[in-house]
């Protein structure tokens, strides 16, 4: 059973700093990874996806990268702002029984807090 | 462009009474739904999914029910809600081309 980690929890950073979320997967056989943005009380936001043939993906000041072979995501925010401030959420691509994309498993998420 | 509703946006009920929330789509054609639920101090939990109109796969069991009657519209239902169904709960949808899947604004769920 695909199991999807995140670390750490929370977070806290002064504004301007570069910082890194981790995410991992018990797994190594997905479809794809998604990172998403989850704003108190609001809906998902999709942040950038990445396929399992793909080694990263970039998105402005976001960078996602996917190892595979050693179950891991991470997420690169460089410049940190404090509108960046939410709760971020790594989820993995499951197949299905006809070889394509099936459900998403989701971490609990990394709460970012950047002190302005 | 895409767009995905649900409502209501707020809900407080009393155990043991019935529920419904909806979930519509505009903007295309045959996707992919998913029902979600997000319990305080849990991550996303997926409930529901359906490949087309009165297709649907159940991943938890539940006292919930779900059901597609238009090709673009995902109910989420119960006919008894129990305190433990309190939750956010999500609609998403699948872009074909890309995969990415895309979230509505959700439903706070409050029973008390």
């Amino acid at each position: 059973k695909q199991e999807v980690t995140q670390i750490p929890a929370a977070l806290s950073v002064p504004e301007g700093e570069n910082l890194v979320l981790n995410c991992s997967f018990t797994d190594s056989a997905i479809y794809n990874l998604q990172w998403f943005r989850q704003d108190p009380g609001k809906g998902l936001t999709s942040l950038l996806l990445i396929q399992s043939s793909q080694r990263e993906q970039t998105s402005g000041r976001l960078n996602a990268s996917l190892d595979k072979s050693s179950g891991r995501s991470t997420l690169y925010i460089a410049a940190s702002q404090p509108g960046d401030s939410a709760t971020y959420l790594c989820a993995v691509g499951a197949f299905n029984y006809g070889g394509s994309q099936g459900n998403l498993i989701f971490g609990k998420g990394t709460k970012l807090s950047v002190k302005p | 462009s895409q767009t995905i509703h649900q409502w209501p946006a707020t809900l407080v009920q009393p155990v043991g009474s019935p529920l419904s929330l909806e979930c519509t789509v505009e903007g295309t054609s045959n996707p992919n739904l998913y029902w979600y639920r997000q319990a305080a101090g849990r991550g996303l939990q997926l409930l529901f999914y359906s490949v087309g109109i009165g297709q649907i796969s159940s991943e938890v069991p539940q006292n919930l029910s779900a059901s597609r009657p238009q090709d673009r519209q995902f109910i989420l239902s119960s006919k008894k809600l129990l305190l433990s169904d309190s939750g956010f709960y999500l609609c998403a949808w699948v872009e074909g081309e890309t995969d990415t899947q895309y979230f509505g604004p959700g439903t706070r769920l409050t029973v008390l």
